[in-house]
């Protein structure tokens, strides 16, 4: 039971930097997206996917970009890497945005 | 866009004593609404949800949750702690959208 999986776990990157995230996931959910955590600021949206070849921004998508060319995979694209975007990052899956959100396990980012 | 409003920021209880989180919504319509955990070095995990019905959700581990309209809250209760339950809990709410808000948190410490 994979459920979702995101690589890499921990990462460096410098100012101006790019990146990707992968997320994958095995459990034929439609709905994919990606959170950033910070402290006293919670969980916030990023973008999100309602399917294979559709996404949307959400709360703090500037900086970032998605795709989605299959149901399993969202990476998750750093454009040019800033220190604000320094953060723990959180790909999550559900049948549908009512439903229960299943996380991975995070990829802790620093920008210097 | 709902909003989501934690009023707690760190609650330390000792073992044995009773809790109770607050979370409050803004959003006048229909809602799904969820408490997550989020375990030292751990993933979040969903604790309960309400989606219709009872208004009194019981989850795992002991917690429950109480729906109530006229107030918009959805606070978390367990009536004895344990030290295994420190932890950060995130309150959400979905209004129907592809949007799922989460509060900032409450990091709970709990004293053995």
């Amino acid at each position: 039971n994979a459920g979702v999986t995101q690589t890499p776990k921990f990462q460096v990157l410098k100012t101006g930097q790019s990146m990707t995230l992968q997320c994958a996931q095995d459990m034929n959910h439609e709905y994919m997206s990606w959170y950033r955590q910070d402290p006293g600021m919670g969980l916030r949206l990023i973008h999100y996917s309602v399917g294979a070849g559709i996404t949307d921004q959400g709360e703090v998508p500037n900086g970032y970009n998605v795709s989605r060319s299959t149901t399993e995979d969202f990476p998750l694209r750093l454009l040019s890497a800033a220190p604000s975007q320094t953060s723990v990052y959180f790909c999550a899956s559900s049948y549908g945005w009512g439903n229960t959100i299943y996380f991975g396990e995070g990829s802790w980012l620093t920008v210097v | 866009a709902q909003s989501v409003s934690q009023h707690n920021h760190h609650v330390i209880l000792s073992e044995a004593a009773s809790l109770e989180l607050g979370c409050n919504y803004s959003y006048g319509g229909t809602v799904n609404l969820f408490w997550y955990v989020q375990y030292p070095g751990q993933h979040l995990q969903l604790l309960l949800k309400y989606f219709s019905g009872d208004p009194l959700v019981k989850g795992i581990k002991g917690f429950e949750a109480e729906f109530i309209k006229s107030k918009f809250s959805f606070n978390l209760r367990k009536p004895s702690v344990q030290w295994s339950d420190t932890a950060e809990y995130f309150c959400a709410v979905n209004a129907g959208n592809n949007d799922m808000r989460f509060g900032a948190g409450t990091r709970l410490t709990v004293k053995p």
